[in-house]
């Protein structure tokens, strides 16, 4: 069965680049999650998109922009890297609605690192 | 607000032996709960869930029941393998309209020896 896809697996970049971070959803999923996992620290949520609005925002910082795009897929833009951000984001996919659903799919997903 | 507490590691076991993951919770409304499993260099996996009182929640031999009274979540397993070293996680989750965001505890790092 198909899972959730990010991309790319490893990046990395400099202080005050730039980064792209993409995330495909399981199919006819159609709410995203993105979360932060600093070196040895639990996950932590940064925002989420249902049926391509922003429904939840954490901890994101103001650096950071996300978008969901009509296909669900998603994109976490980074902007003005900081040391700090190196870290493993992942990716996470639910089908919103059906009230018995809990579950969420996360990607293996993207390690990266600040130089 | 929302929290997960979780028993600090890392935990050393030898094979075969007896793992408890303690795990309580603070949440308003009713949340679900989960045990999530991270191998090293891999995405969170959902090991088991529970979405109710008294649920029990199951699998690969894990097993973890969710205790509204004493608001606990323990992961206890009756044999370990090797192949269980991995870093376990509580979380809970509460329905926020349509979206829906996890919890997560400080995770616990458990390895495993032959």
């Amino acid at each position: 069965a198909a899972g959730v896809i990010q991309s790319p697996r490893h990046l990395i970049k400099e202080k005050r680049e730039t980064a792209t971070l993409k995330c495909y959803p399981i199919p006819r999923h159609d709410t995203v999650y993105w979360y932060q996992q600093g070196p040895g620290q639990d996950p932590q949520f940064l925002i989420s998109f249902y049926e391509k609005m922003q429904s939840d925002k954490g901890s994101i910082p103001d650096r950071f922009s996300a978008q969901q795009f009509s296909d669900y897929h998603s994109e976490l833009n980074m902007s003005s890297l900081e040391l700090g951000d190196s870290a493993l984001y992942f990716c996470a996919s639910s089908l919103s609605g059906a009230a018995t659903n809990e579950k969420l799919f996360f990607g293996s997903g993207t390690q990266l690192s600040v130089l | 607000g929302n929290s997960v507490t979780q028993m600090e590691g890392p935990v050393t076991l030898s094979e075969e032996a007896f793992l408890t993951i303690n795990c309580t919770y603070t949440a308003t409304g009713y949340p679900s709960l989960f045990w999530y499993v991270q191998y090293p260099g891999e995405g969170l996996q959902l090991l088991l869930k529970a979405t109710k009182a008294d649920d029990k929640g199951s699998n690969k031999g894990f097993e973890a029941t969710y205790r509204k009274e004493t608001t606990s979540f323990h992961l206890e397993k009756g044999s370990v393998q090797v192949s269980d070293s991995a870093v376990y996680f509580c979380a809970l989750s509460v329905p926020s309209g349509s979206a829906r965001q996890l919890t997560f505890g400080s995770g616990t790092q458990l390895t495993v020896l032959p």
